[in-house]
């Protein structure tokens, strides 16, 4: 039990679907993140929410959608996803606050995600 | 942009061998940390460094940052099975903004 909780733990959609990947933290976190861990490349940051609000979006495709409606809660929305998009989704959170960003990330289990 | 490199990206040792990946960033990290993934698992935070030539150990590991703040090592003696996995370093730039990944060595240890 890491504190950070991600459902569903494996999802498998089509390219036409739309679904949500939904991440909860119990750490009273101030920060929250979506990391994409696929098997060629290194973990790769998508966005970072600080306060609730957004302070990274690093590039990605507007198919994935980011909602964090509170400091606890963080969603993914995955619309007209591609197959090279199926990946390991990874929520994290951490203490940081907007004037810093580095501090110990705590992981879910990650949500495992197949695109036919 | 910011980037982190890691070797070797494999390693294979029997167990009892000691192990060291190494991890090297293009720009000067205001901090450095470690994590550790178990196959099927997801990365778990060991530790962090911060001054320039810190030295520090968690039982049979040695985690080191170089005196430039652009290297780092993590050093395991006498691996046992409960080793394996991945091993990620991530650095921080000084602007306490960019935090980039490393792409892992993974460990395997034969018994």
């Amino acid at each position: 039990e890491t504190g950070v909780t991600q459902t569903p733990r494996h999802l498998v959609m089509g390219m036409t679907n739309k679904k949500s990947l939904k991440c909860e933290q119990h750490l009273g976190h101030n920060a929250m993140y979506w990391y994409k861990q696929s098997a060629k490349k290194p973990l790769e940051l998508m966005f970072v929410y600080s306060l609730e609000e957004r302070v990274e979006n690093n590039s990605v495709p507007s198919r994935f959608s980011p909602e964090c409606p509170n400091s606890s809660h963080l969603f993914l929305h995955l619309h007209t996803l591609q197959p090279e998009d199926s990946a390991l989704y990874l929520c994290a959170s951490s203490r940081a606050g907007l004037a810093d960003l580095t501090g110990e990330l705590f992981f879910g289990e990650g949500s495992r995600l197949t695109v036919l | 942009g910011q980037q982190v490199m890691q070797i070797p990206q494999y390693q294979h040792v029997q167990e009892g061998e000691d192990f060291t990946t190494y991890c090297n960033s293009s720009t000067t990290l205001s901090n450095i940390q470690w994590y550790k993934q178990r196959p099927g698992g997801h990365p778990v935070f060991l530790i962090q460094l911060v001054k320039s030539g810190e030295v520090k150990k968690q039982k049979r590991l040695t985690f080191q940052f170089g005196e430039a703040k652009k290297n780092s090592s993590l050093h395991i003696t006498a691996t046992q099975t409960t080793d394996v996995g991945t091993y990620f370093c991530a650095g921080g730039d000084n602007y306490g903004q960019n935090f980039v990944f490393g792409p892992g060595t993974r460990l395997s240890v034969l018994p």
